[in-house]
């Protein structure tokens, strides 16, 4: 059973490009959920989506940043007109459906992405 | 959730147990005990959870007080592997709601 799997896992973008960030959930799972790392600091939330749905979005910074959970394919972490701020570690993880009492979040890892 | 307190850094000699408190005291009776693991440059790893019961797998040990208000990860025999930054978050059970991270505790083991 592979893992939560990301990538790019190295991204470098020029400032005011965009970049576009893939996970793929373990099977079976359901949920995502996007961390950032920014250098030397700790793992912040972003964003926890369902299928075709956002649950809940209160770690996202309001402008340039977007995340979406197709029915079909990957998670996308979007990220529009670049800045140097953003360079970090991107973290995906996934966990089982609601109904399984204790479920556990298993995370990919990571998309390491430079701004220059 | 409900906070948590951990130590800011810890050493243990290779071959030792490691024993990581972790502090919980505002509990509620629906939160797990969750153990995450980041090794330098890498994803955060599941170790453990539990809810009262004490739990053991092939990475650790979970042991938890009676009263729920602390836990104490424990590695029976750290290698230096196992040099990583521990967290121990608390989360509500049969959602899959977000884990909130802290700054955890930074296990130096040594030879």
């Amino acid at each position: 059973n592979a893992g939560v799997m990301q990538n790019p896992r190295h991204l470098v973008r020029r400032r005011g490009q965009e970049a576009r960030l893939r996970c793929s959930p373990m099977k079976g799972h359901s949920h995502v959920y996007w961390y950032r790392q920014l250098p030397e600091e700790g793992l912040k939330f972003m964003v926890y989506l369902q299928k075709e749905n956002i649950i809940d979005e209160s770690g996202m910074p309001k402008e340039r940043f977007s995340a979406e959970f197709p029915k079909e394919g990957p998670s996308i972490l979007r990220i529009q007109q670049v800045v140097r701020g953003d360079s970090a570690a991107y973290f995906c993880a996934s966990s089982p459906p609601d109904r399984e009492v204790g479920n556990t979040i298993y995370f990919g890892e990571g998309s390491w992405l430079t701004v220059v | 959730d409900a906070k948590t307190t951990q130590p800011t850094s810890m050493d243990c000699a290779e071959g030792r147990a490691a024993n990581l408190p972790c502090n919980h005291s505002t509990i509620s009776g629906n939160e797990y005990v969750y153990w995450y693991r980041q090794i330098h440059s890498q994803g955060p790893q599941y170790i453990i959870h539990g809810l009262k019961n004490n739990e053991t797998n092939e990475m650790a040990s979970l042991i938890i007080t009676e009263d729920r208000k602390s836990s104490t990860l424990i590695l029976p025999h750290a290698t230096l592997r196992d040099t990583a930054v521990y967290y121990c978050i608390v989360r509500v059970s049969g959602t899959a709601s977000k884990l909130t991270f802290g700054t955890g505790t930074r296990l130096q083991v040594t030879l």
